[in-house]
């Protein structure tokens, strides 16, 4: 069963400081691996995609990498800021039409 | 920038009774996606439509569930006759054209709550 585990499932960091949240998947066939920032109240927005080839990828302050022989990926945050404060998802994309699966999130906390 | 919108942003409905989402996508997307995301537990996927028709369902997607694109511009969840259970945040999702890098687009979801 495909499945996105992501971890730890919430953190608290104070502002300023780095983090880095991780996702491990089984999914398969693999296509892609988003992570989504989301928002109490809204929808999930992209941050970063990534295909089997690529292991590396930046958003501003964000950056994603991804592990494919592991099935790892993960999101690493540079001095966040208090607007960081979301729910982070990984998403992992099979198929031709985006037949998805999305992890259970990490609610970051980030404080003053 | 474009954004994908939905309304309305809380629905609150009867048991057994009918109920419609809708959701405008991005004007030039073609694939479109409703999702939703029960309180507290991941976003789950329930169908994806293309071309005017279902190109993929989940589990959840049963006959309760239809999905229609009337006019060309929204895009609507039906459930027929719902049930507690239905009570989630529906989101919407588009994307631009087919290849797997093109990110979805998604609305800020339709909270509905059943009583």
């Amino acid at each position: 069963k495909n499945q996105v585990e992501q971890s730890p499932q919430s953190l608290i960091i104070l502002e300023g400081k780095n983090c880095t949240l991780q996702c491990n998947y089984t999914v398969s066939p693999f296509s892609n691996l988003r992570w989504y920032k989301q928002d109490t109240g809204r929808g999930p927005v992209s941050l970063t995609i990534m295909t089997f080839s690529e292991n590396t990828k930046s958003n501003g302050r964000y950056t994603a990498t991804l592990d494919a022989d592991t099935k790892q990926s993960s999101l690493h945050i540079t001095a966040s800021q208090l607007s960081d404060s979301a729910s982070y998802i990984c998403v992992v994309n099979s198929g031709g039409y985006q037949k998805v699966t999305f992890g259970t999130g990490t609610k970051l906390q980030v404080i003053p | 920038e474009p954004e994908v919108t939905q309304t309305p942003s809380h629905q609150v409905t009867q048991m057994g009774q009918e109920v419609i989402l809708r959701c405008v996508p991005i004007s030039n997307h073609l694939y479109f996606y409703w999702y939703r995301q029960i309180l507290g537990q991941k976003v789950e996927f329930l169908v994806s439509f293309y071309n005017n028709e279902i190109s993929e369902k989940s589990e959840i997607f049963d006959d309760q569930f239809s999905v229609e694109r009337p006019d060309g511009s929204n895009f609507t969840l039906k459930i027929r006759s719902t049930k507690l259970e239905d009570s989630a945040m529906y989101f919407c999702a588009s994307r631009p054209r087919t290849g797997g890098n093109q990110p979805q687009h998604f609305g800020d979801g339709t909270r509905l709550s059943i009583l």
